[in-house]
């Protein structure tokens, strides 16, 4: 049972335009989304994040967008670069025990920008 | 750099072999967590350690075990690895909130 979903496992833009990256889940208690970034041989690196009381978190280039009605959020960035080729792993936390808060990850999006 | 170090990055061994992967810490951090991650798969949350508190996920298999002797360090233990354990293993910190800061992890073959 997959609670956070991510249903486009490539994306591929050109370089300065928008890229987005999308990300659902079903667990109505995930009240904190993240996304993280991973370049290959190198693990997660958190990138941005955004908790359940705000619909938009921007920082920079990189803008993520919740839908709690519709239990999705989205990863734009603008303008995107090369080096924004990675793979995109969208995370969400919320309803956990024993102290220490546990993520629940997507199977990830690899993003390819492209010259 | 305060930073999670995984070591080693790649680790072989023999089916039935048990293994050990380490992780270290500088962060200073009171949480540390042991994923699994398996090709084109999510992370997925095998235990963590809250200070000296253990958290095992309920379908975490017996096979794996985790060791934490001080804030910096914390063992994953598999004691009797068969092919299916071949994946990509990754060590998060946090401070107890929602942020986590991973190493590079470590990728295990089991032959």
């Amino acid at each position: 049972d997959q609670q956070v979903k991510q249903n486009s496992p490539s994306l591929s833009v050109q370089e300065g335009r928008i890229s987005i990256l999308n990300c659902d889940y079903t667990n109505s208690m995930f009240d904190y989304f993240l996304w993280y970034k991973k370049y290959p041989a190198e693990g997660p690196t958190f990138l941005i994040s955004i908790s359940s009381i705000k619909d938009k978190n921007e920082d920079g280039r990189f803008t993520v967008f919740l839908n709690k009605s519709a239990k999705h959020l989205s990863l734009h960035i603008v303008p995107s670069q090369p080096g924004d080729s990675a793979v995109y792993f969208c995370a969400a936390a919320g309803g956990g025990t024993g102290g220490g808060n546990k993520l629940t990850f997507g199977t990830g999006t690899q993003l390819k920008v492209e010259l | 750099d305060a930073m999670v170090i995984q070591n080693p990055r790649y680790q072989v061994t023999q089916f039935g072999k048990p293994v050990t992967l380490s992780c270290s810490q500088t962060l200073n951090h009171n949480v540390m967590y042991w994923y699994q991650q398996k090709s084109s798969q999510a992370p997925k949350l095998l235990f963590h350690y809250y200070d000296k508190d253990f958290n095992n996920e309920a379908d975490t298999p017996d096979n794996f075990q985790s060791r934490r002797p001080n804030t910096s360090f914390c063992f994953l233990d598999i004691r009797s690895p068969g092919l299916g354990d071949a994946a990509m293993y990754l060590c998060a910190t946090s401070r107890g909130g929602n942020i986590q800061y991973f190493g590079a992890g470590t990728r295990l073959s089991v032959l």
